[in-house]
């Protein structure tokens, strides 16, 4: 079965601060990993990840994937409080060529204080 | 328009109520599937639809039945609900490079 672990669960920091949100996994027929953020409606997409050791970058938010020891991170830096939000880690497992099947984490609950 | 569409966007209904959950995508993906969150549990997948047909269908009950009758639209019926099935259905749609990047705005669903 397709495992997601988040951690932390929650985070409360201030602006300006860097905050490192950690997702590891396991998958049978790895397709890719995602992160999104939710605010109080659907989830909005972030991330995709599918090789080891690149980095992704938008803005002050970066990903990057490691397939070896099945973890991903993504990093915030310069905090600000419209970051305040969860972080959704989701591995996708091909169903086929077509589609995949995504496991979500928990997610982490970061508050980002003025 | 463009994206993914849901409708309804809020919806109460009784027990003994059957209704339907909408989505429509105009990205031109190939598959399409229905989420459902409830509150303090993990995003779970209910259903995959690929190229319209079902390939997933995750131990979910026979009282949610979908339907998918073209690429771009995605139905979930809902009959005989429990208080226990409210929760968000979000419905999302995928290409072949994979990645659940586009999400519905969900459906917020309430069983009294």
């Amino acid at each position: 079965e397709d495992k997601v672990v988040q951690s932390p669960l929650s985070l409360v920091v201030h602006e300006g601060d860097t905050v490192t949100l950690n997702c590891s996994y396991e998958v049978t027929n790895f397709r890719s990993l995602l992160w999104y953020k939710q605010e109080k409606k659907a989830p909005t997409f972030l991330f995709m990840l599918t090789s080891s050791g690149i980095e992704k970058k938008s803005g002050r938010l970066s990903s990057i994937l490691d397939k070896k020891e099945l973890f991903s991170i993504l990093n915030i830096t310069a905090t600000q409080t419209g970051d305040s939000a969860v972080y959704l880690c989701a591995v996708e497992a091909f169903i086929n060529t077509n589609a995949g099947k995504s496991t979500f984490g928990d997610g982490t609950t970061l508050t980002v204080k003025p | 328009e463009t994206g993914v569409t849901q409708t309804p966007r809020h919806l109460v209904m009784g027990m003994t109520n059957k209704k339907s959950l909408k989505c429509e995508q105009h990205l031109g993906h190939n598959a399409m599937y229905w989420y459902k969150q409830s509150a303090k549990k993990p995003l779970e997948l209910m259903f995959v639809y690929s190229l319209e047909e079902r390939v997933e269908n995750n131990s979910v009950p026979s009282r949610f039945s979908p339907e998918c009758p073209n690429s771009s639209h995605l139905f979930l019926h809902l009959h005989t609900l429990q208080p226990e099935d409210s929760a968000l259905y979000l419905c999302a749609s995928s290409d072949r490079t994979g990645g659940l990047e586009h999400f519905g705005p969900g459906t917020r669903l309430l069983v009294l």
